[in-house]
């Protein structure tokens, strides 16, 4: 079945490099999403990384893929206040048709 | 590009009433996605549509709910009657058919059941 798990909060200092985690159980996925979510905002899409992919770097942002360990995660390098927000990956699986299945969020909170 | 439009952005309303929540996707995206935000229960998928066809709505909680796509432009969600277990922020989300399938979101309507 499909479940997508986070940690719930994450607190790093500014300046510092932030890991989030994410998990996933079913092996079919075809592509993994990263959403930043502001307060009162809707979901802004990050970044994405196709399932043959391990590895996506996009300025600041670095995304790893270990498909063996149904394990993703988002570094952000240098980080900054203007970071802390929920941070949301989800998964697009084959025969899903086109919805996602998104993580349970994982709050970063960036202190000075 | 706009982006994806919701209206109204804060909703309040008195239990039983009707409510509907609209959104205009981004033009040219075939797909068009109805979210439901709680601190309980996280981010749920209510139903989806393909190019107007409703595909999957085995997200809506009940017949209380029901979602429509008259044209390619526009979205409803209606709830009737309303119950203060509805409260919660309603997304849209609209993406284009093939390739990475991005969700793009609109800001949300919050709506509050009193």
């Amino acid at each position: 079945g499909e479940d997508v798990e986070q940690s719930l909060f994450l607190s790093v200092r500014e300046g510092d490099s932030s890991v989030i985690n994410c998990t996933y159980t079913d092996s079919s996925s075809t592509y993994l999403y990263w959403y930043k979510q502001e307060p009162g905002a809707g979901l802004q899409l990050l970044t994405y990384i196709f399932s043959n992919m391990d590895m996506k770097q996009d300025q600041r942002l670095t995304v790893l893929l270990n498909k063996k360990d149904k394990h993703l995660s988002l570094r952000i390098a240098d980080t900054q206040t203007g970071d802390s927000a929920i941070y949301f990956c989800a998964e697009k699986l084959t025969g899903g048709g086109n919805k996602l299945t998104f993580g349970t969020g994982t709050q970063l909170k960036v202190e000075l | 590009d706009a982006g994806v439009i919701q209206s109204p952005r804060h909703e309040v309303t008195e239990m039983g009433q009707e409510v509907t929540l609209r959104c205009k996707p981004i033009s040219g995206h075939n797909s068009l996605f109805w979210y439901r935000q709680t601190m309980m229960r996280g981010l749920e998928l209510l139903i989806y549509f393909n190019n107007n066809v409703p595909i999957d709505d085995s997200g809506m909680p009940e017949d209380r709910f029901s979602a429509k796509m008259p044209n390619a432009s526009f979205s409803t969600l209606k709830i009737q009657p309303s119950e203060p277990r509805d409260s919660a922020v309603y997304f849209c989300a609209s993406s284009p058919l093939g390739g990475g399938d991005t969700q793009y979101f609109g800001p949300g309507t919050r709506l509050t059941v009193l």
